[in-house]
């Protein structure tokens, strides 16, 4: 069955420093990966997505993942942190053929000044 | 354009009650999905329709039901409430069902507590 593990529940930052949040998946088949984000009593925000085009995939607001099929790996980047970053995200994996989602856990973003 | 509405933003029912919770989707998009995310994980699918039929459903009770209207717009239905069923409902919709570049939009999300 697909699946998909967050490997930090939370990841705390500097204001201005790298940002890593890590995402392992499982699927028996080639996935589709997404990251989505969630504000504090928000709906899902996409940031991007991976549909077996460029494995290197640039998503909203500087963010960007890497599609590692050797290491079963899609962990989310970003350059620089903003404080508008501190936030919930989740890895999602689709299951048959996009028909549903499966989130992860999800990892809360914190951003230091 | 108009993203993903649900109505109502929040609810306050007692246990053993019935709750309908609505949706509507992107305009142009055939396919809607729930998912219930209990506070501190993340959401769990509940059920997708499209084309006013079921297209899938996730490992929950009977007590839930939706349906799909000619409109595209959905209901999800929760009967007999538990405690356990409090919980953020999120509705997303996308343009069909299958394809692996389609992307679901979700809404704002409905917030159920259950007393």
């Amino acid at each position: 069955a697909q699946s998909v593990t967050q490997l930090d529940s939370h990841v705390s930052v500097s204001e201005g420093t790298p940002v890593l949040l890590r995402c392992n998946y499982s699927s028996s088949y080639s996935p589709s990966l997404f990251w989505y984000v969630q504000h504090p009593n928000k709906g899902l925000q996409l940031l991007l997505k991976y549909t077996s085009a460029a494995t290197l995939v640039k998503g909203i607001n500087g963010f960007e993942a890497e599609f590692k099929k050797s290491e079963t790996s899609f962990h989310l980047t970003k350059p620089s942190a903003h404080m508008s970053d501190a936030a919930e995200y989740f890895c999602v994996v689709t299951v048959e053929y996009g028909n549903k989602l499966v989130f992860g856990a999800g990892t809360i973003l914190r951003v230091k000044s | 354009d108009a993203g993903v509405t649900q109505s109502p933003t929040h609810l306050i029912k007692t246990r053993g009650q019935q709750v309908t919770l609505r949706c509507s989707p992107i305009s142009g998009h055939k396919s809607v999905s729930w998912y219930q995310q209990v506070l501190g994980q993340g959401p769990q699918f509940i059920f997708q329709y499209y084309e006013k039929e079921e297209r899938g459903r996730g490992n929950f009770p009977d007590r839930f039901s939706a349906r799909q209207f000619p409109n595209y717009s959905s209901e999800l239905n929760v009967n007999a409430l538990l405690l356990g069923d409090s919980a953020l409902y999120l509705c997303a919709s996308s343009p069909r069902p299958r394809g692996q570049t389609d992307t679901q939009y979700f809404g704002p999300g409905t917030r159920l507590t259950v007393l």
